[in-house]
C-alpha cells in the first residue's frame, strides 16, 4: 500500500521561508512530485525529485532523501500569491497524492 | 498547444442516477489519469488509462469505471450515483503516466442530491 503524510496546515508571513514536509511509504517508488493548487483551481507541477538531493528553481526548491521515504519542498520570499495548497505525490505504479497542505501567508 | 479539457464543468444529479464526464488529453499524450478530491480526502487515485487500456485502479468500488479511446480521450463513469459522490473530478493527462509531469484539467464539479 501506500501512505503519504503531510501538515495540514501552516501558516508564514511575506518575506519569510517555509519549510513543507512530506514522508512516504509505498510499494514501488520511482520518483516524487509536488503540486501547487490554488483553491477552486486545478493543480500546477511545481516539480519533480528522482535522485536523492536538493533541486532548485527559483523561489522554490525541493529536497529528496529515498532512504528516509522524506521529501520537503521550500518557499523563499514568501509573497502573497503563494497562499495555496501544496500536494506532496509519489508515483510508482501510479500518481498518488497525499492530502496536501493549505499555506496561508500574510502580510 | 490547448491544455486538459474536461466537460461538464458543472453537474447536478440526483441520487441513484448515473453520470458520464469527460476528459480530453494535450495532444500527444498517451496517459489519462482520474481523481476525485473531496475538502477532507484531498485528490484520491481512481484509475489512468493507457493506450485504451486501464494500466492502474484505486481503491472505489465498481460503480466507478472509465475507458480510454483510440485518440486518448477518456471518459468515466458513475453508475446509481450517492450522495458522497459530491466532489471535484479531476482528470490529468501525461506523455507516458508514471514519471512524467501530469497536467490537470479544471475538473468537474458534481453535485448529487
Amino acid at each position: 500500500g501506500q501512505n503519504i503524510d503531510q501538515p495540514t496546515e501552516m501558516t508564514a508571513t511575506e518575506g519569510a521561508i517555509v519549510q513543507i514536509n512530506c514522508t512516504y511509504q509505498t510499494s514501488g517508488f520511482n520518483g516524487l512530485f509536488w503540486y501547487q493548487q490554488h483553491a477552486g483551481e486545478a493543480p500546477t507541477f511545481l516539480s519533480y525529485n528522482v535522485l536523492d538531493g536538493l533541486e532548485e528553481k527559483g523561489r522554490f526548491s525541493s529536497f529528496l532523501s529515498r532512504s528516509k521515504g522524506y521529501s520537503y519542498l521550500l518557499l523563499k520570499e514568501l509573497q502573497m500569491k503563494d497562499s495555496a495548497s501544496y500536494l506532496c505525490a509519489v508515483t510508482g505504479t501510479a500518481l498518488i497524492f497525499g492530502k496536501g497542505t493549505t499555506l496561508s501567508v500574510s502580510s | 498547444k490547448a491544455g486538459v479539457t474536461q466537460t461538464p464543468r458543472y453537474l447536478i444529479k440526483t441520487r441513484g442516477q448515473q453520470v458520464t464526464l469527460s476528459c480530453s488529453p494535450i495532444s500527444g499524450h498517451r496517459s489519462v489519469s482520474w481523481y476525485q478530491q473531496t475538502p477532507g480526502q484531498g485528490l484520491q487515485f481512481l484509475f489512468e488509462y493507457f493506450s485504451e487500456t486501464q494500466r492502474n485502479k484505486g481503491n472505489f468500488p465498481g460503480r466507478f469505471s472509465g475507458r480510454q479511446f483510440s485518440n486518448s480521450r477518456s471518459e468515466m463513469n458513475v453508475s446509481t450515483l450517492e450522495l458522497g459522490d459530491s466532489a471535484l473530478y479531476l482528470c490529468a493527462s501525461s506523455f507516458l503516466g508514471d514519471s512524467t509531469e501530469a497536467f490537470f484539467g479544471q475538473g468537474t464539479r458534481l453535485t448529487v442530491v
